[in-house]
């Protein structure tokens, strides 16, 4: 089946320094990406969608600046949180889009101190 | 304003018995409904969809159901098993695969022995 491979796992990283989150998909090419964020007990809330090649195109109260993406493959898009702060601590998770349009990767769990 | 709402943020079930998750929709615009399990610190996994021009559909022990007249969906679990604790997201999505897919708040499902 279809793989989406995310890393890290887990990173805990210092106030005001930037993290780069990653995602494969492994056997499919994935068009499009979304990359969602959950906070504890909430649900997960999309962020942005990239399309390969082209900007991201970010929900309300996203700010572009701070979380950049880039989707230069068909098999790889990157999130980057820059200038992390601890309220940045979250679960982001990354869905492929395309023929397998409905896996999602394991999940970055982001800690900012 | 949330378009997609799971209004029991638990639920405990015997094992053996079944487990019955429900969902509701406001935007009639969607057309694709999704269940998703997650448990902490991981991806979602995919479980079982269904199209709007449908009203069941059935994976083994996992069934869904859709009523478009009250925008209302449910997931029916049967028989429930230990390994069906977890969290359980009903989503919904306008369109294809590259589209967005917006989540409710969950349901914690427990299975007691």
């Amino acid at each position: 089946g279809a793989v989406v491979s995310q890393h890290p796992s887990r990173v805990i990283c210092k106030s005001g320094t930037s993290v780069k989150i990653e995602c494969r998909s492994l056997d499919f090419q994935a068009t499009t990406m979304f990359w969602y964020r959950q906070f504890p007990k909430q649900s997960l809330m999309l962020m942005a969608t990239s399309n390969e090649g082209s900007k991201a195109t970010y929900e309300q109260g996203v700010e572009k600046d701070k979380f950049l993406i880039n989707h230069a493959s068909l098999t790889l898009s990157t999130l980057t949180v820059t200038s992390a702060h601890p309220e940045d601590s979250s679960f982001y998770i990354c869905r492929g889009g395309g023929e397998y349009g409905y896996t999602f990767g394991s999940g970055t769990r982001l800690t900012v101190v | 304003d949330q378009q997609v709402k799971q209004n029991s943020p638990s639920l405990s079930v015997q094992e053996g018995r079944i487990s019955i998750l429900n969902c509701d929709y406001t935007n009639s615009m969607f057309d694709y409904f999704l269940w998703y399990k997650k448990y902490p610190a991981e991806g979602p996994t995919f479980l079982i969809s269904i199209s709007s021009i449908k009203d069941k559909n059935e994976d083994g022990r996992f069934t869904v159901f859709l009523n478009k007249s009250a925008k209302h969906l449910s997931l029916h679990i049967v028989p429930s098993q230990p390994g069906d604790s977890a969290v359980y997201f009903c989503a919904a999505s306008v369109g294809s695969r590259d589209d967005k897919i917006i989540f409710g708040k969950g349901t914690r499902l427990h299975i007691l022995p």
